[in-house]
């Protein structure tokens, strides 16, 4: 079975700082990994994924993660936060072995302070 | 940009009344995902379409939810009786059919019920 852990449920920077939020997966197949962003009422909005290849991974507003097999980690780095950066972010796996479904983290808030 | 559509935003309903929720994907998009999302946790499937027929409905609790999609293209997600457990944002998702690999998954804005 696959499953998804965030590590941190809220992570607070400063304007300015260096955003990480952290990601552990379990997995018996190899991999596809995704994060999604979501702001209050809205629905998820995709960030970056990894399926294969490279594993630095750019997404977009300056977001990217690594996937490291060897660690069974996916996590999402920015160099420099932004106010608008404030939101909940969700990390979720899923294989090339089912039908395309996605198992999510439980999410992580991200303050960003001024 | 194509988005995902979903209706009502917002849902307030009393316990064993029933409601609907209605999702309309991307155009072209043959695959249609519904997720609950418990406030506080990250979204689970509750089913999966591919065209006209359910993929996947392990998580469905089906003594009171049911789904359908008939022509493959608009849903609708019905709860009947409604629970207070069953509060929660429901949302929406379409894809492009798998090949090889996932297709990204589209998001639409979610229902939010209220089940007081």
């Amino acid at each position: 079975a696959q499953s998804v852990t965030q590590l941190g449920s809220h992570v607070s920077v400063s304007e300015g700082a260096l955003v990480l939020l952290r990601c552990n997966y379990s997995s018996s197949v190899p991999p596809y990994l995704f994060w999604y962003v979501q702001y209050p009422n809205q629905g998820l909005q995709l960030l970056l994924k990894y399926t294969t290849g490279a594993t630095l991974v750019k997404g977009i507003n300056g977001f990217e993660a690594e996937f490291k097999k060897s660690e069974t980690s996916f996590h999402l780095t920015k160099p420099s936060a932004h106010m608008s950066d404030a939101a909940e972010y969700f990390c979720a796996v899923s294989s090339s072995g089912n039908t395309g479904k996605l198992i999510f983290g439980q999410g992580t808030t991200l303050q960003v302070k001024p | 940009e194509a988005e995902v559509a979903q209706s009502p935003r917002y849902k307030i309903t009393e316990k064993s009344q029933a409601v609907a929720f209605w999702c309309d994907p991307i155009s072209g998009h043959a695959t249609l995902y519904w997720y609950r999302q418990i406030l506080g946790q990250g979204p689970e499937l509750l089913v999966q379409f591919q065209d006209e027929s359910v993929v996947d409905d392990s998580q469905l609790p089906k003594d009171r939810f049911s789904a359908e999609r008939l022509k493959g293209v608009d849903s609708t997600l019905k709860i009947q009786p409604a629970e207070l457990g069953d509060s929660a944002m429901y949302l929406c998702a379409s894809s492009l059919p798998r090949d090889r690999g996932p297709y990204t998954q589209y998001f639409g804005p979610g229902t939010r019920l209220t089940v007081l």
